[in-house]
């Protein structure tokens, strides 16, 4: 698997979007960009996934460079909530793959 | 559906005990994981397995013991306890990699203190 690369922390203020950046250079053509978050040492929860093009669910968007060596993942309007830890990983969308989970970007929403 | 279920939630051991931390899902998933989180760090793998009867090492599978009689069900195992494993421990399932929305379902975790 790709490595990525996230900012460790990042403040947003309620209500502004909050955008999660995440390198990851060394993708492959077949990997897909996952992102999940844990909140307050819950389980981690899925939230949205994409190969190259841009991807919008109710929870999230997902902007996917068009050389795909980075990709930010848009909270549109945060609330407090959404203060979690964000884990950004690439993988393949078939087989199983040993997925890394690292350390990931602290989101805190500001009142 | 109940996802991902994970037993005790809480569990303190002494030095040397052994037990059996409980994963089970009921949404017919392949594939099922154990990972560890330590303080501050993110979560790594332990042990996990892509169907009944097949089960492979993770990052960290050291102290560790798992088996996979049913799809339902993939308990871990602590051999012999050491203060090294307190963390908490997560199980995760998913479905197989044929699916584009391969996304993983992980439980609420069980917290394990060994003093």
């Amino acid at each position: 698997d790709a490595k990525t690369t996230q900012p460790p922390s990042m403040d947003c203020a309620e209500g502004r979007a909050a955008n999660l950046p995440c390198n990851h250079s060394t993708i492959s053509g077949n990997e897909y960009v996952y992102w999940y978050r844990q909140i307050h040492s819950q389980g981690p929860q899925y939230i949205i996934h994409g190969l190259k093009n841009n991807e919008t669910n109710e929870m999230a968007s997902l902007i996917i460079t068009e050389d795909r060596k980075s990709s930010t993942l848009i909270l549109p309007h945060a609330t407090l909530r959404d203060t979690a830890v964000y884990y950004c990983i690439v993988r393949v969308a078939s087989g199983y793959q040993k997925v890394t989970f690292g350390t990931g970007t602290k989101l805190q929403v500001i009142p | 559906n109940a996802g991902v279920t994970q037993t005790p939630k809480f569990q303190v051991l002494k030095t040397g005990q052994s037990m059996t931390l409980q994963c089970a899902q009921d949404m017919n998933h392949e594939y099922m994981s154990w990972y560890r989180q330590d303080p501050g760090m993110g979560l790594r793998l332990i042990h996990y397995s892509v169907g009944a009867g097949i089960t492979d090492q993770g990052e960290v599978p050291n102290g560790y013991n798992v088996s996979r009689s049913t799809t339902e069900d993939f308990p871990l195992r602590l051999l012999s306890a050491a203060p090294s494993q307190t963390s908490v421990y997560f199980c995760a399932s998913s479905t197989r990699g044929d699916s584009l929305s391969y996304e993983q379902y992980f439980g609420p975790g069980t917290r394990l203190t060994v003093t």
